[in-house]
This record gives C-alpha cells, structure tokens and sequence, in this order.
C-alpha cells in the first residue's frame, strides 16, 4: 500500500509570494490533516479536511488555507508568506470518522522563505 | 481541551542503558494515547498506541509505554537502548469524541551514545 506522498520535498520562496503544498493521502481514507513543524515549536495542528469539507483549524491567520478534492488529495496554500512561515508542513491521514485510528504522516514538504 | 506535555525536551543516553520518555496528558474525556517517532529528514511513524484493554502496550522493536488514568501519563520506556533509536519521540493524544483532534507534546530528543 502507497503511504502518504506530499510534494514537493523542498520548496523556497520569498517574503510575500504564495506556496502551495500538495498531499496524496492514502487510498481509502478519506480525512487529511495539516501540520506545522517549526523549529523549535513542535507539531502545531493547521486544518482538519474529511470528505471535502474543512472540519477544524488551528490557530493560525486566515492567509493558511486550503481545499480537499474529491479524490481526498488536499492542498495547503500559505500567502503573504513571512520568514517565520519556514516549517516543515506536514500531512497525515486516516480512515474518516475513525477517532482511533492512528495518523499515517507523509515526509513532509521543507517550506523555506527568505 | 487536550494539552500533552513531554517533560524532557531531551534525553542523552549510552548504549544499552534503560530510557524513559515521560509524557503526562490533560482531558476532561476518555482518550487514545500514541507515541510516534521521527528520524531526520523523515515524517513521523507510530511507534505504539494505547486504545483500551491493557494498560501496557509494546511495539516491535522493544519499547513499551504504559497507561496511568490516574497520574495521566503515558510513559515510553525501553529497557536497553541501540544508537539507531536516536531520534526524536513525540507524545500524542486524541480525545474520544467528534471534535477528533490528535494533539501532539512538544517532543524528546533521545541522543543514543556509543
């Protein structure tokens, strides 16, 4: 079974541009969720997707959104990118409504901003 | 709300002597524990999961963290530690309800020396 791919692996921008971040989740489930890791800061939740339609989001401004499609791959799109933005942004699914299943994570997507 | 705390931020350890990874947990709910690990450069794998039953779950590779409601924690424990297992631990928790958040600590870095 394919795990989780999310591309692409590195990605550099600059202060202001816009990033976007793809996720294949992994075949048959349907909820796809969105982490930051920065430096330093752990793992902070970002957005929550389940069937198309964005069920939760974490703390973090309006300029971090995103979309699930209908094959359930996700896409996280950050504008107005900031230095502090640097992250690596990872992805993880599960089978949906499934709250004890465990999270299978992708390698992650190393976001630069300069 | 889920908050999880990992008291050591890291831990250094020699080869082939014992390591605890504490974790300690809040929820008003019943909840799921996991631990995952991350290698350098990678995403993060399950490593264990508590979901019910017995309060001492083991993985393949020789660890084993046990559930204590009553102290909410979910310590990791490994009786004879190998460099390869130098990475870092994270700590997570996910409350059983429709609000279905995985909530990670901030993580421990265990530093394995010959």
């Amino acid at each position: 079974e394919a795990g989780v791919t999310q591309s692409p692996t590195h990605l550099i921008k600059t202060r202001g541009q816009q990033a976007t971040l793809r996720c294949s989740p992994i075949s048959g489930h349907t909820s796809v969720y969105w982490y930051q890791q920065a430096l330093g800061l752990g793992l902070q939740f970002l957005l929550w997707y389940d069937e198309g339609e964005e069920r939760n989001r974490g703390n973090f401004p309006p300029r971090f959104s995103g979309r699930q499609f209908p094959n359930y791959s996700s896409e996280l799109n950050v504008n107005a990118l900031e230095l502090e933005d640097s992250a690596l942004y990872l992805c993880a699914s599960r089978p949906g409504g499934s709250y004890n299943s465990p999270l299978h994570f992708g390698n992650g997507t190393r976001l630069t901003v300069t | 709300a889920q908050s999880v705390t990992q008291l050591d931020s890291q831990v250094p350890v020699f080869e082939e002597a014992p390591v605890e990874l504490r974790c300690n947990y809040s929820s008003s709910v019943s909840v799921y524990l996991f631990w995952y690990v991350q290698y350098p450069n990678q995403g993060l794998q399950l490593l264990l999961k508590y979901l019910s039953g017995s309060t001492l779950v083991e993985s393949i590779n020789g660890f084993e963290a046990e559930f204590n409601k009553s102290q909410t924690s979910f310590h990791l424990r490994k009786p004879s530690v190998h460099i390869s297992d130098t990475a870092e631990y994270f700590c997570a928790v996910s409350e059983n309800n429709a609000g279905n958040m995985l909530t990670f600590g901030g993580g421990t870095r265990l530093m394995v020396k010959p």
